[in-house]
């Protein structure tokens, strides 16, 4: 149980264009997902919080406007890197949570701007 | 500012050797989570310590908590090539989200 996907696993863009990546929890209805960045070598860095049918909370120094978070039902939240430049190539990873402590992570969305 | 640091950051050892990995944090945390990460993979998790003086071992691993302290470990005994990885640590922050915070990660080699 508690299997969380992402879509695609990979996606390669054009500078300037908008990508959107899907959060999908399969076998449970998530209270909360969370969107996370990880560039290469580097630590996971949590972007936002997302609850159904409310506005996601945004870290500080991610830009809202940029990284559009979606959470329109209990097992979809999706997140769209509008305008995408190189400097937002990255690995992106969302997690969901059920009323719990624990976390259940999906296995990652390689983002390649060129 | 919460800050999660671990030590050392990277870290090559030969098969058979014990070592610890430090994970110390700044937040008033009951929570405290252990992660694999093999190159290219998300997360996979080893361990989940909800309260002061937890301590959990699965195979050559075993990690430990302290919140007084601020400060969780996960050792490694007799490690085998297949531990190389990248292991983080992460805490919760308290908040009503039940926001993770990552440490710094600590990159594993084993050496046969």
């Amino acid at each position: 149980g508690a299997v969380v996907s992402q879509h695609p696993s990979r996606v390669i863009c054009k500078s300037g264009t908008s990508v959107k990546i899907e959060c999908r929890s399969l076998d449970f209805q998530a209270t909360t997902m969370f969107w996370y960045r990880q560039f290469p070598k580097q630590s996971l860095m949590l972007m936002a919080t997302s609850n159904e049918g409310s506005k996601a909370t945004y870290e500080q120094g991610v830009e809202k406007d940029k990284f559009l978070i979606n959470h329109a039902s209990l097992t979809l939240s999706t997140l769209t890197v509008t305008s995408a430049h190189p400097e937002d190539s990255s690995f992106y990873i969302c997690s969901a949570t059920l009323q719990g402590y624990e976390q259940y992570f999906g296995p990652g969305t390689r983002l390649t701007v060129t | 500012e919460l800050k999660v640091e671990q030590n050392p950051l990277f870290l090559s050892m030969q098969e058979g050797k014990n070592y610890t990995i430090y994970c110390n944090y700044s937040t008033t945390s009951d929570r405290l989570y252990w992660y694999r990460q093999d190159p290219g993979k998300s997360l996979e998790s080893l361990f989940v310590l909800l309260s002061n003086g937890a301590v959990k071992q699965e195979g050559r691993l075993m990690a430990s908590l302290d919140t007084k302290a601020r400060l969780s470990t996960l050792h490694i005994t007799a490690a085998v090539h297949d531990l190389s990885a990248t292991y983080f640590c992460a805490v919760d922050g308290g908040g009503t989200g039940n926001q993770f915070y990552f440490g710094t990660g600590t990159s594993l080699t084993v050496i046969p």
